[in-house]
């Protein structure tokens, strides 16, 4: 099956600090992915879609120079978390479309990384 | 814009069954339903396509309204397992922008 990894699975930080999260598709192309943001007893908040070889599409009230994603590759794309703040902790998620399914279905499966909780203090 | 999902929270004891709610203000092209654990990402349940549609494995199942504006995720003699918060999410295009997003949330909580 589709597997997405995410790394670092937990990271603690220290105010100011810029944090970096990678996604990677493991077994699949992926020309999207997307970043989530998920608050405590909160859903997951679509933070931006990103295209690979182009800019991400952030969603609005996102501030792209804070959350810099980069889709450098069909099996990899990073979010950095710059001059984090507390408030900036949370339960960061990405999810990755199949190029192959997106093509030849009708519908479009996200397959989900395991998250990454950020802390910072 | 994001679909709205009732009931926020729901208690039930094992073997109860349980309706969770998604609606949206306007036709989806296609729902899907996860459930997720604490501190974990979602599990895809299911998917539906079509209006009308039924759809269901084991114990849960979901259904499509014509619309294709509300979808409903059936718990059937519901176990431990089961909790979790559940959410729907949904495809489409804005501005020619591909957009996944997630319904507002039901947490399940099954007791012994």
């Amino acid at each position: 099956g589709a597997v997405v990894s995410q790394h670092p699975s937990w990271v603690i930080c220290k105010s100011g600090t810029s944090v970096k999260i990678e996604c990677r598709s493991l077994d699949f192309q992926a020309t999207t992915m997307f970043w989530y943001r998920q608050f405590p007893k909160q859903s997951l908040m679509l933070m931006a879609t990103s295209n690979e070889g182009s800019k991400a599409t952030y969603e609005q009230g996102v501030e792209k120079d804070k959350f810099l994603i980069n889709h450098a590759s069909l099996t990899l794309s990073t979010l950095t978390v710059t001059s984090a703040h507390p408030e900036d902790s949370s339960f960061y998620i990405c999810s990755a479309r199949d190029l192959f399914l997106a093509l030849t279905s009708r519908y479009n499966e996200q397959f989900f990384g395991p998250g990454t909780r950020l802390t910072v203090l | 814009q994001q679909p709205v999902q009732s009931p926020q929270a729901v208690i039930l004891r094992e073997g109860e069954d349980a309706v969770i709610n998604c609606s949206s203000s306007k036709a989806l092209y296609s729902v899907h339903w996860y459930r997720q654990k604490h501190g974990e990402a979602p599990v895809f349940l299911m998917i539906l396509l079509k209006g009308g549609e039924q759809k269901g494995h084991e114990k849960i199942s979901a259904s499509f309204n014509e619309k294709k504006q509300q979808s409903s995720l059936y718990l059937t003699a519901s176990q431990l397992s089961y909790s979790g918060t559940y959410f729907c999410g949904t495809e489409g295009t804005t501005s020619g922008t591909y957009k996944y997003i997630f319904g507002t949330g039901t947490r399940l909580k099954v007791l012994a």
